[in-house]
Order: C-alpha cells, then sequence, then structure tokens
C-alpha cells in the first residue's frame, strides 16, 4: 500500500528556536496532504490542508505565522514549527490520501520544547 | 458538541471476550466512515470502512446507522494484541477531503 514518511520521529528543541518536519509520499503523488497534531489522552486535530502548489488552508485557531506549511511537490510537505514555546510540544502526524478512501499517515513527530 | 463522539473507556477486558465500542457523529451530511486503530505512540492506522449495510473482516465487524447517526465497532474472541486505541473518523466530503477522529476508545485486553 501508499506509504508516506515522516521525519524527524522526535525532536527536542530550545524555546524560541524553529522546527522543520517533513512529510513524503514515497509512491504516490499527494497533491493534497493535511497536518494533524495530538496533545496526550485527545483526538488527533486538523492543523491544516497543504496544498500542493498554493497556500495551505488553516482550521480556525491554527496560527498560520507560527506554522508555515510549504508543499512545494507533489511528493513533500513540510510543516515548520517557528519560535516554538513549550505549549507547542506535541504530537504531529502528516496525511495524504490518494483517490481511494483510505488515508496513509506518516510515522508522527514527538516535539518536545524545552 | 464534537464533531464525533466516542467513550474514551477504557475497556478492560479478558482474554476472548467479545466487545463493543460505539460511537456518534454530528454532520448529517458525512459521507465515509473508518475504524482506525492507534497504538501508544504510533500513527493512527486503518482499520476498516463501514458501510451502510454492515460489514465484517474476520473477527471484527463494524455497522452504520445513518438516521441515528451512529457506528459501531464489535471484536469478537478479543486478543491480547487487541489493546490498543480504536478512533472513530468521518469525512464529511466537503471537499477538503480532511477526516475527522473522534477522541478514540482504549481497549485493554487481559490474559
Amino acid at each position: 500500500g501508499a506509504v508516506v514518511s515522516q521525519h524527524p520521529s522526535r525532536v527536542i528543541c530550545k524555546s524560541g528556536t524553529s522546527v522543520k518536519i517533513e512529510c513524503r509520499s514515497l509512491d504516490f503523488q499527494a497533491t493534497t496532504m493535511f497536518w494533524y497534531r495530538q496533545f496526550p489522552k485527545q483526538s488527533l486535530m486538523l492543523m491544516a490542508t497543504s496544498n500542493e502548489g498554493s497556500k495551505a488552508t488553516y482550521e480556525q485557531g491554527v496560527e498560520k505565522d507560527k506554522f508555515l506549511i510549504n508543499h512545494a511537490s507533489l511528493t513533500l510537505s513540510t510543516l515548520t514549527v517557528t519560535s516554538a514555546h513549550p505549549e507547542d510540544s506535541s504530537f504531529y502526524i502528516c496525511s495524504a490520501r490518494t483517490d481511494e478512501y483510505e488515508a496513509f499517515f506518516g510515522q508522527g513527530t514527538r516535539l518536545t520544547v524545552v | 458538541r464534537k464533531e464525533v463522539e466516542q467513550d474514551p473507556g477504557p475497556f478492560n477486558v479478558p482474554e476472548g471476550a467479545t466487545v463493543a465500542f460505539n460511537c456518534t457523529y454530528s454532520n448529517s451530511a458525512s459521507q465515509s466512515f473508518f475504524w482506525y486503530r492507534q497504538d501508544c505512540r504510533k500513527e493512527p492506522k486503518l482499520l476498516m470502512s463501514v458501510y451502510s449495510s454492515g460489514n465484517e473482516d474476520g473477527r471484527f465487524t463494524a455497522q452504520l446507522n445513518r438516521a441515528s447517526q451512529y457506528i459501531s465497532l464489535l471484536i469478537r474472541d478479543s486478543k491480547l494484541s487487541d489493546s490498543a486505541t480504536y478512533l472513530c473518523v468521518v469525512n464529511a466530503h466537503t471537499g477538503r477531503r480532511a477526516l475527522t477522529f473522534g477522541s478514540g476508545t482504549r481497549l485493554q485486553v487481559q490474559p
């Protein structure tokens, strides 16, 4: 089946620095990718929809200047958490869908801001 | 009100037991329904799609009631390896094709 690769799987950064997370579709082209965030014992919450070649669509309450999304090619989307703070510590997961219904997820990135 | 609601559990059951999870969704325009499984600190993985006629995959049976906006998952003959969080997932087909997740129901199968 389709595979989505996400890295890094784990990152620890200092408060105020920026962190980039990459999400790649390995064997299919994904014109749309989705970025989710999951806090402990909570559900995955959609942050934004990443569209190849155009601006991302952000969900209400998600700061677009803080969570920069770039979808430069059909197989790569990146999420940059700028000026990270401890409250940004979370599990970030990307997802892509083919023309079928199933969604394929990256392995997730556990971000810890200290 | 959450778009997709699930009982968080945990459900603690012995091996071999039958366990059922329920889920309700608020958007009547929802078109696609799924159960995903998520292991601790891992990404979700598709367990099965849910169809109006109901569908079965081995020990797992899913049911959808559109009138009541209700989805269920039945697991028979529980195995230790079934221990995980089960996510009820809905796609409203609003054009974005993003999925809406319930908060998950945690299952712990005990020996």
